[in-house]
């Protein structure tokens, strides 16, 4: 089965910095396109970040470019998701997601899997 | 960026009835939408990609249609375990939006 677990949330000053992990598995890590979507207290839902399956193409919405960086070890079937200068805004739950991404057409799907998403409070 | 409109964003409703939830992207998407299922403190799982076709077992009763700005995801013969809330996302180029949610409630 398809597993993805986050971890390294918490509370953060605002300005600060966090590094969220997603240890992932049931399947072939280093084959699938990976993101990072989150889910602020008002339940509205956000796409923050996704890396090619060999890491070497990234996307970011402008909300978070420069101050967000996704990246990957395949070696270990690890996502993380570093998090600097971070603001009230950013307070979120953080979900790790598989994509469902057709390399061929260079076709997005869909987010096929999510892990059980990881809590950011960023508050002074 | 596409801006995506869900409606109605809450619906109460009975087991066994016919639901449908809309979702209305900014410009042509081109079929490049899923619809996600959100159930009380649970992740969100996919139901519909490429706006018509059903996610490895989802049940039936589910069905998605549409084309270019205008897509609806149907629930036929509600069941128990239907509620909860719904989310439309496209995939016509970044940023990936989603729609503001529609909560289904028991009657």
């Amino acid at each position: 089965d398809v597993k993805l677990v986050e971890s390294g949330g918490g509370l953060v000053k605002p300005g600060g910095s966090l590094k969220l992990s997603c240890a992932a598995s049931g399947f072939t890590f280093s084959s699938y396109t990976m993101s990072w979507v989150r889910q602020t207290p008002e339940k509205r839902l956000e796409w923050v970040a996704t890396i090619s399956s060999g890491g070497s193409y990234t996307y970011y919405p402008d909300s978070v470019k420069g101050r967000f960086t996704i990246s990957r070890d395949n070696a270990k079937n690890t996502l993380y998701l570093q998090m600097s200068s971070l603001k009230s805004e950013d307070t979120a739950m953080y979900y790790c997601t598989r994509d469902d991404y057709d390399e061929g057409r260079g076709h997005y799907y869909a987010m096929d899997y999510w892990g059980q998403g990881t809590s950011v409070t960023v508050s002074s | 960026d596409i801006q995506m409109t869900q409606s109605p964003a809450s619906l109460s409703v009975s087991v066994g009835e016919t639901v449908t939830i809309t979702c209305r992207a900014s410009e042509n998407i081109y079929s490049n939408l899923a619809w996600y299922q959100q159930k009380q403190g649970k992740s969100p799982q996919l139901l519909v990609y490429a706006a018509t076709n059903l996610a490895d077992g989802v049940p039936s009763r589910f069905s998605g249609s549409g084309s270019g700005t205008q897509y609806s995801l149907k629930i036929n013969s509600l069941q128990s375990e239907d509620f909860g809330s719904y989310y439309c996302q496209h995939f016509w180029g970044t940023p990936w939006t989603f729609g503001g949610g529609t909560k289904l409630e028991i009657k």
